[in-house]
């Protein structure tokens, strides 16, 4: 069972332009909503996270929007740079839970 | 700071054959996962370790796989009779504190091939 689904599966964007993927849930116990970023060879790194009491975080060129009601959530990259070329996992978790349940990933290409 | 490191970085090995995947943690960090990432998926969660024991091991797909952190510190994967479904990349992640919260630090995973 699928508990976080993630599209699209590849997105290429020119640079200066805006990335945006989208993640959908199921499970309302999840409380936090993390993204992370990972290169090739390297393990995911964290990215930006969300609780769902607010709607909307940013930092840098990252926002997160979240939609508790459509159990939605996407990540928002602003002035894409060829440096933001790397996958990216929404995930998702709840408080008494030490597992992170992640996305099945994004493929981000930004062209020069 | 040393962030966290697996070893090998790579193995290969034939189908039914024993293999073990190490994991060094941050320093001072007590909390411990495994992961495996198959090609073009996200990790998924095995098993999560507080100190020394095994707090949730709920993701170990089978009884081929073990996992021990003896010291509270390095864990060990332990997989018998490998099988060619196992391939993937084993990542190992720390945290301070317990619970999916707080940040988990990832090292860069062994790539296990089964062949």
């Amino acid at each position: 069972q699928q508990q976080v689904k993630q599209s699209p599966q590849s997105l290429i964007v020119q640079k200066g332009g805006i990335s945006i993927i989208n993640c959908a849930y199921e499970n309302t116990a999840f409380d936090y909503f993390p993204w992370y970023q990972q290169f090739p060879g390297k393990g995911p790194a964290l990215l930006i996270a969300i609780r769902p009491d607010v709607s909307e975080k940013k930092e840098g060129r990252f926002t997160i929007s979240f939609n508790k009601s459509a159990k939605q959530f996407s990540l928002h990259i602003m002035d894409s740079q060829p440096g933001d070329s790397a996958t990216y996992f929404c995930a998702a978790t709840y408080s008494s839970a030490s597992k992170i349940i992640f996305g099945s990933g994004t493929r981000l290409s930004i062209r020069p | 700071g040393a962030g966290v490191s697996q070893t090998p970085s790579n193995k290969v090995t034939e189908k039914g054959k024993y293999v073990e995947l190490r994991c060094d943690p941050i320093s001072g960090h007590t909390a411990l996962y495994w992961y495996r990432q198959s090609l073009g998926q996200g990790p998924e969660f095995l098993i999560y370790f507080q100190g020394t024991g095994a707090a949730d091991d709920s993701g170990l797909p089978n009884d081929r796989f073990f996992a021990v952190r003896p010291e509270g510190s390095v864990s060990t994967l332990k997989i018998q009779r490998t099988e060619r479904g196992d391939s993937a990349v084993y990542l190992c992640a720390s945290s301070s504190l317990a619970g999916a919260r707080d940040t988990q630090y990832f090292g860069p995973g062994t790539r296990l091939t089964v062949l």
